[in-house]
């Protein structure tokens, strides 16, 4: 069945430090790909997603590429701040409308 | 004006009774879940309600029943509370389709003693 593989956590940078969280899938069909991020003590939020290959989502300096060659859809930003400190997850829908989600990737940004 | 409300935040129940927790959204989706998080922060979803009418129902305990009054609310009722069971609980919307995003609610933190 289909499924996402995150890289595991915690993940922990300096600020102002390059990121990248990995992401990859397997899916039947053509899925659109999702990053949401979960703040402390809060539910989740959309952060960025990309419905066909090779589409780039971007939000609050995020990107992320949909790779259907390599399945991947890895999360990147730039230069992180204390701010980003969260949990990120990645997630498909698949062809039957229900998301899979990732098991979540925690990040920790030292100042 | 918050968009998906849940009630109550936190929830510190014993062994064996029942309790319920409610869910409003404000968004006019036709969509809303029910999601059950670890401790490890790992989602699986409970179930599901399109208009009203019951879509998921993963493998969940008779114990856990939700019921949609309407399309705006969702409610999870819990029997008979096991040690297990603490999580937290998170509701969510969407308007349907496939890159339709969630919006979630902010959790409702179950202990249960």
């Amino acid at each position: 069945g289909d499924s996402v593989t995150q890289m595991e956590g915690p993940v922990t940078l300096s600020e102002e430090a390059f990121l990248t969280i990995n992401c990859t899938y397997t899916a039947t069909g053509y899925p659109s790909l999702f990053w949401y991020v979960q703040y402390p003590g809060e539910g989740l939020q959309l952060l960025l997603k990309a419905t066909k290959a090779d589409d780039k989502g971007s939000n609050k300096g995020f990107e992320a590429t949909y790779r259907k060659e390599t399945t991947s859809f890895h999360l990147e930003k730039g230069s992180v701040q204390v701010s980003d400190s969260a949990v990120y997850f990645c997630a498909l829908s698949a062809d039957n409308y229900q998301l899979i989600w990732g098991a979540g990737t925690k990040l920790i940004i030292k100042p | 004006d918050t968009a998906v409300s849940q009630t109550p935040k936190y929830l510190v129940t014993q062994m064996g009774n029942d309790k319920s927790i409610k869910c409003e959204q404000n968004l006019g989706h036709d969509t809303m879940y029910w999601y059950k998080q670890d401790s490890k922060k790992f989602l699986k979803i409970m179930f599901s309600y399109n208009n009203k009418e019951l879509i998921i129902n993963e493998t969940v305990p008779n114990r856990f029943s939700p019921k949609s009054p309407d399309k705006a609310h969702l409610n999870l009722h819990i029997n008979s509370l096991e040690l297990g069971d603490s999580a937290v609980y998170f509701c969510a919307s969407s308007p349907g389709g496939r890159n339709s995003p969630l919006h979630f609610g902010n959790g409702t933190r179950l202990t249960v003693t």
